[in-house]
């Protein structure tokens, strides 16, 4: 099974600041991993598909890279609405969710 | 608008059962794939299980295989998880989760969820 491992947990920053999470895959995954986002009590919503691509109606401070094994989620300038909880999943084989990353106003 | 609605949740006494059930609007069931996605109180998200469009391509997590069967009916546009032998492990907020066309494996449409709770 492939395993998923964010960083970190927690992530304390301010309004505009610039935030990056890191999501590192057990094996090589090519570019097959999403990134959502979930608020409290709410359905996760998926932000960017194939490590990159950007989903329809997702804010362009929104953005992923990587390939193979680490992968990275980079809000640009922190938004109030960007405040939730972060997960990345890999469609490689079956689906396998991050443990979440948390990022909290600083 | 697209939209799933998820039902069937409550509370169950360890070893009973819960059927789940998800019924989809706005779309046409028939021409995607689904999965269920579980969340246990103040967890991440856990993959449950998988149906291809046409019922015929079936997977499950370890956690429940045995214990969980997945289905649909397309005529009727709902999908189902049938829940055996539940444990105390089960409880969790239950998410039926919609395929993105050309991009299985990402979850672009998901339901409100429904809370299991498997307590004696």
């Amino acid at each position: 099974d492939i395993q998923m491992t964010q960083s970190p947990s927690t992530l304390s920053a301010s309004i505009g600041d610039r935030v990056t999470i890191t999501c590192r895959a057990s094996q090589s995954i090519s570019s097959w991993l999403a990134w959502y986002q979930q608020k409290p009590g709410k359905a996760p919503k998926v932000l960017i598909y194939k490590a990159s691509t950007l989903e329809s109606g997702v804010p362009s401070r929104f953005s992923g890279s990587g390939s193979g094994t680490e992968f990275t989620l980079t809000i640009s300038s922190l938004q109030p609405d960007d405040f939730a909880t972060y997960y990345c999943q890999q469609y490689n084989s079956y689906l396998t969710f991050g443990q979440g990353t948390k990022v909290e106003i600083k | 608008e697209a939209q799933l609605v998820e039902s069937g949740g409550g509370l169950v006494r360890p070893g009973g059962a819960l059927r789940l059930s998800c019924a989809a609007s706005g779309f046409t069931l028939s021409g995607y794939e689904f999965n269920w996605v579980r969340q246990a109180p103040g967890k991440g998200l856990e993959w449950v299980s998988h149906i291809s469009s046409s019922g015929t391509t079936i997977y499950y997590a370890d956690s429940v295989k045995g214990r969980f069967t997945i289905s649909r009916d397309n005529a009727k546009n709902s999908l189902f998880l049938q829940m055996n032998s539940l444990r105390a492990e089960d409880t969790a907020v239950y998410y039926c989760a919609r395929e993105r066309a050309y991009s299985n494996g990402v979850l672009a449409l998901w339901g409100q969820g429904t809370l299991v709770t498997v307590s004696s």
